[in-house]
């Protein structure tokens, strides 16, 4: 078990751009979770997914963001028209339904967004 | 809504002396507890964790918490610190649908001097 994988771990896009990253989890784990860190600051939630469900959404989340979990594994995060705004610490992190508290999350590196 | 407070942005500390990071959180029911250390460009570990029972609890690293209900605090502990507890510090409360969604504090940057 690799624990839990992000790639790329940076990007640097231009304003307007859009961006895709991809999460793979610890492969039993059946929840996998969107966070956004940005600077001094703690970890926002995003989303999160209950196999392929995307089971709640963030206010955060605006428009311009969709995630995806097609097959209950890997997750992607697609940022559409990035703004500067969007520059922060994307967080991936995977847990068990039922261990979810007993076991908590393990996070990912996660991948650092640069909007110039 | 649910909230955390982690009322010091940085804390420095000699290596050897004895460590408290204050916590404290806001929710209207049972709160399921956690601290979190991130260290540079990595992800986000868990230390411990508090749900019931014993308001004292033992995590990783030789830290330990105290969870107060009448303080509404979760404040973490360790007796002598080394120069690789540096790190960045997250005390997170378990809310939101189905209780999965962790809210965060702002962090407390830990420096420990020689």
């Amino acid at each position: 078990d690799t624990g839990v994988s992000q790639d790329p771990r940076h990007k640097i896009t231009k304003r307007g751009q859009n961006v895709t990253f991809r999460c793979d989890p610890i492969s039993e784990h059946n929840r996998l979770y969107w966070y956004r860190q940005t600077l001094g600051q703690g970890p926002e939630f995003l989303t999160y997914f209950q196999n392929e469900a995307q089971l709640e959404k963030s206010r955060l989340l605006s428009d311009r963001f969709s995630a995806e979990r097609p097959k209950g594994s890997f997750s992607t995060l697609e940022i559409q028209r990035t703004e500067q705004g969007d520059s922060a610490m994307y967080l991936c992190a995977s847990s068990l339904v039922a261990g979810v508290w007993n076991y908590g999350y393990t996070f990912g590196s996660g991948t650092r967004l640069t909007v110039v | 809504a649910q909230s955390v407070t982690q009322p010091d942005i940085h804390i420095t500390v000699s290596e050897g002396a004895s460590l408290e990071l204050r916590c404290n959180y806001s929710y209207g029911a049972t709160p399921y507890l956690f601290w979190y250390v991130q260290s540079p460009g990595q992800g986000l570990q868990l230390l411990l964790k508090y749900f019931s029972g014993d308001t004292l609890v033992q995590g990783i690293k030789g830290f330990e918490a105290e969870f107060k209900r009448s303080q509404s605090s979760f404040n973490l502990r360790k007796p002598s610190v080394h120069w690789s507890d540096a790190a960045e510090y997250f005390c997170a409360v378990g809310a939101g649908s189905g209780y999965s969604t962790l809210t965060f504090g702002k962090g407390t940057m830990l420096l420990v001097s020689p």
